[in-house]
């Protein structure tokens, strides 16, 4: 099985930041990775697809990069409603999500 | 527009069984796969099973593998979650997602419903 591993696990920001997450697979899983948000109470949504594909309607200050077993999502510029839990998730084999990222108000 | 709704949560006993449904609307149905994902209280999201467009393809987390059957009715675009010998780790929220492709894995979810709880609890 795949294992997915995100760091870090809580991030303290503030409005204006560039925030950095990262995301490790513990083999290689070329670009099937994909990012997802998630607010208190809802559902996740899809940010980006193939490790940096943005999904249509998602705010191009989302970004992805990365290839084989590290990759990393960048929001460029933290807006209020960017306040949420961020999963990883590869596709190769399986599915299989990180253990999240919450992203906290400084 | 892409509609998942999942009911069949609720309380049950350890040991108990359980079918989670999700009615799916706004999309041919059986063009897709779909997979059952859960989150327990306070936790992260942990896939726990899918299925091929067509149902003939399933797939199982170790956690619920030889306890949980997925399976489809393409004629009611419905997607199902048989649950039995139910534990209390089993406590979450399940949402079902659809996946990007007709096969399942290489496919991402890009819509999920709102979830269903089931507690498992004496």
């Amino acid at each position: 099985d795949i294992q997915m591993t995100q760091s870090p696990s809580t991030l303290s920001a503030s409005v204006g930041d560039r925030v950095t997450i990262t995301c490790r697979a513990s083999q290689s899983i070329s670009s099937w990775l994909a990012w997802y948000q998630q607010k208190p109470g809802k559902a996740p949504n899809i940010l980006i697809y193939k490790a940096s594909s943005l999904e249509s309607g998602v705010p191009s200050r989302f970004s992805g990069s990365g290839s084989g077993t590290e990759f990393t999502l960048t929001i460029s510029s933290l807006q209020p409603d960017d306040f949420a839990t961020y999963y990883c998730q590869q596709y190769k084999s399986d599915w299989t999500f990180g253990q999240g990222t919450k992203v906290e108000i400084k | 527009e892409v509609q998942l709704v999942e009911s069949g949560g609720g309380l049950v006993k350890p040991g108990g069984s359980l079918r989670l449904s999700c009615a799916a609307s706004g999309y041919t149905f059986s063009s897709y796969a779909m997979s059952w994902v859960r989150q327990a209280p306070g936790k992260g999201l942990e896939w726990v099973s899918g299925v091929s467009g067509g149902g003939r393809s399933t797939y199982y987390a170790d956690s619920v593998k030889g306890r949980f059957t997925i399976s489809r009715d393409n004629s009611k675009n419905t997607l199902y979650l048989q649950m039995r010998s139910l534990r209390a780790e089993d406590t979450a929220v399940y949402y079902c997602a659809k996946c990007l492709g007709s096969f399942g894995p290489n496919s991402y979810f890009d819509y999920w419903g709102q979830g269903t709880l089931v507690t498992v609890s004496s």
